[in-house]
Formats: structure tokens, sequence, C-alpha cells
């Protein structure tokens, strides 16, 4: 499993509590990604990355926030005001900047108490 | 933006049958469309992927087609196996090359 590593595998949010998923990947790749898979209803993006110190909005970027401050790190915050936050996020890479080839990660559960 | 409609939504075959999914995309500008395959408690991993420059791809016994015109394309799987069964997933890239929109899936349960 390695190149692209998502930690913790499961989270769980209290109510009002913010919460931060990991994605590190040390696959050299300049964009990041993250999606959010909710059960039939696919993959919808949240918030994607092309450089370093640079991120752009996806569809369903609400109650989300992110930061790129390193190539290889792209972490996620899920807020208190993500009403709905219970997931399955998944964090992807790829070598361009065109979402071509996504590497994904294992992805990360989370669930609120 | 653009919307991508994947069907069936369930897909089931006998082994050593072939399969079929289909997707429509709403923006002709669309340029590239990868399927990714998850199995059950595992990542998405890209299966094959073609441009709009192109009308079909083959790898092994999987292969996509194009139909620009329609603004359609298709995932055929042929001579099923067990460990084909999994969720597969088309995408579309958007016109500004941003973004890739995902239908909803399409679970292929293969018997043997």
């Amino acid at each position: 499993d390695g190149g692209i590593t998502q930690s913790p595998k499961y989270l769980f949010r209290k109510e009002g509590q913010n919460v931060t998923l990991s994605c590190e990947q040390n696959l050299n790749h300049d964009a990041m990604y993250w999606y959010r898979q909710d059960p039939g209803q696919g993959l919808r993006l949240i918030y994607y990355s092309q450089i370093v110190n640079d991120f752009q909005k996806g569809d369903i970027a609400e109650g989300y926030s992110v930061s790129r401050e390193k190539k290889e790190s792209f972490p996620l915050t899920v807020t208190s005001a993500q009403k709905n936050p219970t997931a399955f996020y998944l964090c992807a890479s790829s070598i361009g900047s065109h979402n071509e080839k996504l590497f994904f990660g294992s992805g990360t559960q989370l669930s609120v108490l | 933006g653009e919307n991508v409609e994947q069907h069936p939504s369930t897909l089931s075959v006998q082994e050593g049958d072939s399969a079929v999914i289909k997707c429509t995309y709403s923006d002709s500008a669309s340029n590239y469309f990868p399927w990714y395959k998850q199995e059950l408690g595992k990542r998405p991993q890209l299966i094959i992927d073609i441009r709009s420059n192109v009308g079909e791809k083959k790898d092994q016994r999987i292969a996509v087609t194009l139909n620009k015109t329609a603004k359609h394309f298709s995932l055929h799987i042929t001579e099923t196996q067990p460990e084909d069964s999994a969720v597969y997933f088309c995408a579309a890239r958007d016109q500004a090359g941003t973004a890739l929109i995902f239908g909803k899936g399409t679970t292929l349960s293969v018997s043997s």
C-alpha cells in the first residue's frame, strides 16, 4: 500500500467538533484531490490542489477546508459546519494537474457519534 | 457543468459471459474518459482510459468505446471471471480539465 497513505482508517466525530483527515504521498505527484464517497452516489470532488500553496473548491466544498503547505501532504478538515459528514473519504494524486491516471489512497471512514 | 449518467446500477453475469456498462456525458467539450474499478473494501484503481480523439481502446479482456456524437462511452468486459466482481465507475473530465466527474457506479457480480 505504498505511494499514497491516508490516516486514520476510521474516525469518529462528535457534534460541533472539527476533525482532520491526513493524506500523504511519496509519488512526487503534482496534483492532489479529496473525494467523498457515499453509497450509490459515486465519487464527488471536495477540493483539489494542482501546486503547493494553491487549491480550488470542488462540487461539495461547503463545510470542508484544506491546506497544501507541502507537495507530499494534503490534509482535509471536516468542520462543524458540515452537517452530514458520515461518508468514506478518498484522497488521490496524479502526476500532472489534468486529472489523468489518479492514484487513490485506501480511504478514511468518518462517522458521527 | 458536466454530468455523467451510468447504467446499469447493478449487473449480474455468469462466468465467461460478457458485461457492458454504459455512460453518457453532457459536456461536448469533455476529452478524457477513464474507468475505475473498486473491489470491496479497496481503493479505486484505473483500469482503462480513452481520449476523445480515439474511438476504441482495448487491453486484454477490457475495451472501451467512445461515441462523441452521441456523447456516450461504454466499458466492455469479455470472458468475465469471478475476480471481475467489483464496482465500476466511469468518469469524464470537464472542459477546463480541472475535475473528473464520476458516474454513480455499477456493481458487477460474476457468478461461477
